[in-house]
Formats: C-alpha cells, sequence, structure tokens
C-alpha cells in the first residue's frame, strides 16, 4: 500500500474550519483514501473515505486532488471535542482487504 | 448495538504469566482484527479474521502471541508466556465486507506486563 505524509501536528480555533493535509503520491489506481481519528485513550473512530470524488458525511469532508496525489479532510466547525490523533490512510482491496496500516498521523489541537 | 466490547478493560500481570484477551465484534461483521499500540510503534495490525479464519498473521510479534476465532461473535489474543515488552494496549476492530476498510474499533485493554 502507498505510503503517506501528514504534518505533525496542527492547531485550529473553535468554531473555525480545521483543514488537515495528507500526501499520498504513490498511490495506486485501486487504491482508497481513508481518514481515522483516535482520541485520547480511546479506539480509533472512522471518519471518512474516498476513491476519486470528493466526499461529505455528517463528520467531515474530503478532498481528494485530480491526480490523488494528496487530499485535505475537512472538519467545517471545530469543537474542541475534535481534539485527537487524525490519521491518513491508504488502503486497496484484493489480498489486503481490509488492512490498514497507520502511521504516526497529525495531532489536532482545537482550542478555544 | 453495543459495538465491539473487548474484556478485561485492565490487565496487570506478571512476567511468565499466561494473559487472554477477549472480543465480542459488531453482530453481522464478518472481519475481526487485533492491534496493537505502544508509543514506540504506534498502531499496529496483528492479525486478522474473515469469517472465523485468520487471513493474515503476519504482523504477530512471535509464536508466544496466538489468536483464535471459534466463532462469529467471539475471539481471544493469547500471550503465553508474556513478557514486559508486551506492555500495550490491545484493541479490537471489526468490519464488515462491505464496507472495505471502515472498521470499527473497540475501547481496548491495557496490558501491563511486570
Amino acid at each position: 500500500d502507498a505510503k503517506t505524509t501528514q504534518p505533525t501536528s496542527m492547531d485550529c480555533a473553535e468554531g473555525r474550519a480545521a483543514n488537515l493535509p495528507c500526501n499520498h503520491s504513490t498511490i495506486s489506481g485501486n487504491e482508497y483514501v481513508y481518514w481515522y481519528r483516535q482520541i485520547h485513550s480511546q479506539g480509533p473512530q472512522y471518519i471518512i473515505h474516498g476513491l476519486k470524488n470528493n466526499e461529505t458525511n455528517e463528520m467531515a469532508s474530503l478532498i481528494i486532488t485530480e491526480d490523488r496525489k494528496s487530499s485535505t479532510l475537512i472538519l467545517p466547525h471545530a469543537t474542541l471535542r475534535d481534539t485527537a490523533v487524525y490519521y491518513c490512510i491508504v488502503s486497496s482491496g484484493g489480498t489486503s482487504y481490509g488492512k490498514l496500516t497507520f502511521g504516526q498521523g497529525t495531532i489536532l489541537t482545537v482550542h478555544p | 448495538d453495543a459495538g465491539v466490547i473487548q474484556s478485561p478493560r485492565h490487565e496487570v500481570t506478571e512476567m511468565g504469566q499466561e494473559v487472554t484477551l477477549r472480543c465480542k465484534p459488531i453482530s453481522g461483521h464478518d472481519y475481526l482484527f487485533w492491534y496493537r499500540q505502544t508509543m514506540m510503534r504506534g498502531l499496529e495490525l496483528l492479525i486478522y479474521f474473515n469469517n472465523n479464519v485468520p487471513i493474515d498473521d503476519s504482523g504477530m510479534p512471535e509464536d508466544r502471541f496466538s489468536a483464535k476465532m471459534p466463532n462469529a461473535s467471539f475471539s481471544t489474543l493469547k500471550i503465553q508466556p508474556s513478557e514486559p515488552r508486551d506492555s500495550a494496549v490491545y484493541f479490537c476492530a471489526s468490519s464488515l465486507t462491505a464496507s472495505g476498510g471502515e472498521q470499527y474499533f473497540g475501547p481496548g485493554t491495557r496490558l501491563t506486563v511486570t
């Protein structure tokens, strides 16, 4: 699976949009981009995933560039409860179906 | 649904003892994953099952670790004998085939081996 690169940490003011970038320049055509987050002392939580189209759900939006080499997770109105480690993961199906490799992620701190 | 259930939530044991961690996946999910998280190595996939059959155990650190899934609603991860370097948080997750990488994680078991 392709490797991802994320900033180590980011800050965001409460109520503002949090834009978390991820580079995955070696992504291949059948690989999806997944985002998870882990709030302190809890298990990781699925947020959203996409292949090449932009996606939106009740938690966040995922913007994938046309060449698919990078993506941005957007939390439209960040709250203090969104403070967490955010993981960007690239994974394909086939023999590695469902197999996720978590990197170090981005520590997002939302401040008042 | 109650989500993925893990027990115990905390386990403290002495080196050399056998440790058994338990997981109940979400009903109807056909994939089950075991992960380990430490500060040094982050979150690592140990093993995963599909329809109760182990598919990939390449992440299992050594023969001291074993995992079983006797039925669709129960899985165990056993460490025998335990060592201090096994101290970590162990997570279980489950998913549906149709949902691909959308996994649901349990609260984890914090294992301390002294």
